[in-house]
């Protein structure tokens, strides 16, 4: 089955401090990869993605995120991490729908990112 | 430029009555999704289509119904609103077609309280 596992539910980190936000996936043929974050009250927005090319994606507010084929791992991550950072992260992989094969994203449960000063 | 707008953010209705939640796109995305956010089961799709006039069901498909007489709108409808129904509602786009084109743009969402 295609899923999208954040083990984590909460992370907490000082700020200053590298964080890490962990993905695993499993998936059927090549993985389209994504980050998402929401901020209360808000709807997710886009942070990076993963088509191909280079593992190490880089995308908004300083973040990044590794693409590791062996481990089936998509881990999110920042050098060094900001209170304004503390929100909800979801990371979503691309699935082929099961009808028509129109693409379809399987979310994580989500993790939520504590940021202390 | 809107983006991807919801109406309305908030709704309380009553067990039993008919609830539409609109969604609105201005970048003329192919496909258009609709979402329900629950405590412990993150983001399911309820929803989608690839374009007007096809619409296909997600994973949580059972009472609701969904349309798209127009590329730019998707709108969803509680036919008879129940208790667990009750949820965040994210409506999503994207221009298809593969690789970048791929990346979902969410709406605003909108809180739906059914008594």
């Amino acid at each position: 089955a295609q899923s999208v596992a954040q083990p984590e539910d909460q992370v907490n980190v000082a700020e200053g401090n590298p964080l890490t936000v962990k993905c695993t996936y499993s998936v059927s043929g090549n993985p389209y990869l994504f980050w998402y974050v929401q901020y209360p009250n808000r709807g997710l927005q886009f942070l990076l993605k993963y088509i191909t090319g280079d593992n190490l994606v880089k995308g908004s507010y300083g973040f990044e995120a590794e693409f590791n084929k062996s481990q089936t791992s998509f881990h999110l991550k920042k050098p060094s991490a900001l209170v304004s950072d503390s929100a909800l992260y979801f990371c979503a992989v691309r699935a082929l729908m099961f009808s028509g094969g129109y693409n379809k994203l399987i979310f994580g449960a989500g993790t939520r990112l504590a940021v202390h000063p | 430029d809107a983006g991807i707008t919801q109406s309305p953010r908030y709704k309380i209705t009553e067990t039993g009555r008919q609830v539409t939640l609109m969604c609105h796109q201005t970048w003329s995305h192919s496909y258009m999704f609709w979402y329900r956010q629950d405590l412990g089961h993150g983001l399911r799709l309820i929803y989608y289509s690839a374009a007007a006039d096809i619409t296909d069901k997600g994973e949580v498909p059972d009472g609701y119904v969904v349309s798209r007489s127009k590329t730019e709108n998707f709108p969803l409808t509680l036919e008879s609103a129940t208790r667990s129904q009750t949820s965040v509602y994210f409506c999503a786009s994207n221009a298809g077609g593969g690789g970048t084109q791929e990346t979902q743009y969410f709406g605003p969402g909108t809180r739906l309280l059914v008594l």
